[in-house]
């Protein structure tokens, strides 16, 4: 099993659409989540931290459970430019990097 | 602005030949910078942990002798891809750890390296 793991997508997304996803992981010794955003053949970049109260970032929202050992992120009023990678990143001694859900907003 | 710089931005060579990438934070000093690889449609890797001033510590499956890491300075941390193959191919990016951070965890990636070897 996979330490971090999600769902590849793609998922396609009418614009000004809600779309969420999930994420989970199996260390249950976890210390922080993140959400990175990745596009195409660039480096990922810090969307959000994700807290155990769950968190708000304008169109983004990021929620913990932290019994279920899942993590989720909920995109608003999807927009074209939020069409990426979206990284779910678990920190235990090191940052763990799950293999990505591609999102793609069309007109 | 970027925080974080490699160098090359991408890079092609010939088999059996060495590539050294260089990763340099610009406006802090960096005891640690992790390296990382990206094949095609998969997640980061990590490959190794680069400290200034020690050795670095490799991941498991990761050949040190082949991936030799140098972090002689605070701002400066190199890959070089020894003997390199086809099969290393990939997207090479490093991060560096900010220690002026809050608390949380402040870590900037490089915008990566395109390794091409044909």
């Amino acid at each position: 099993r996979k330490e971090v793991e999600q769902d590849p997508g793609p998922f396609n997304v009418p614009e000004g659409a809600t779309v969420a996803f999930n994420c989970t992981y199996s260390n249950s010794a976890s210390q922080s989540f993140f959400w990175y955003r990745q596009d195409c053949r660039k480096e990922p970049k810090l969307l959000m931290s994700v807290y155990s109260s769950g968190n708000e970032d304008g169109r983004f929202t990021a929620q913990l459970n932290r019994a279920s050992q899942y993590i989720s992120l909920l995109i608003r009023d999807s927009k074209l430019s939020d069409s990426a990678t979206y990284l779910c990143v678990v920190k235990g001694n090191k940052l763990t990097f799950g293999g990505g859900t591609r999102v793609l907003v069309k007109p | 602005g970027a925080v974080v710089s490699q160098h090359p931005s991408w890079v092609i060579c010939k088999s059996g030949t060495s590539v050294k990438i260089e990763c340099r934070s610009l406006d802090f000093q960096a005891t640690t910078m992790f390296w990382y690889r990206q094949f095609p449609k998969q997640s980061l890797m990590l490959m190794a942990t680069s400290n200034e001033g020690s050795k670095a510590t490799y991941e498991q499956g990761v050949e040190k002798d082949k991936f030799l890491i140098n972090h002689a300075s605070l701002t400066l941390s190199t890959l070089t891809v020894t003997s390199a193959h086809p099969e290393d191919s990939s997207f090479y990016i490093c991060s560096a750890r900010d220690p002026r951070g809050s608390g949380s965890y402040e870590q900037y990636f490089g915008p990566g390296t395109r390794l091409t070897v044909t």
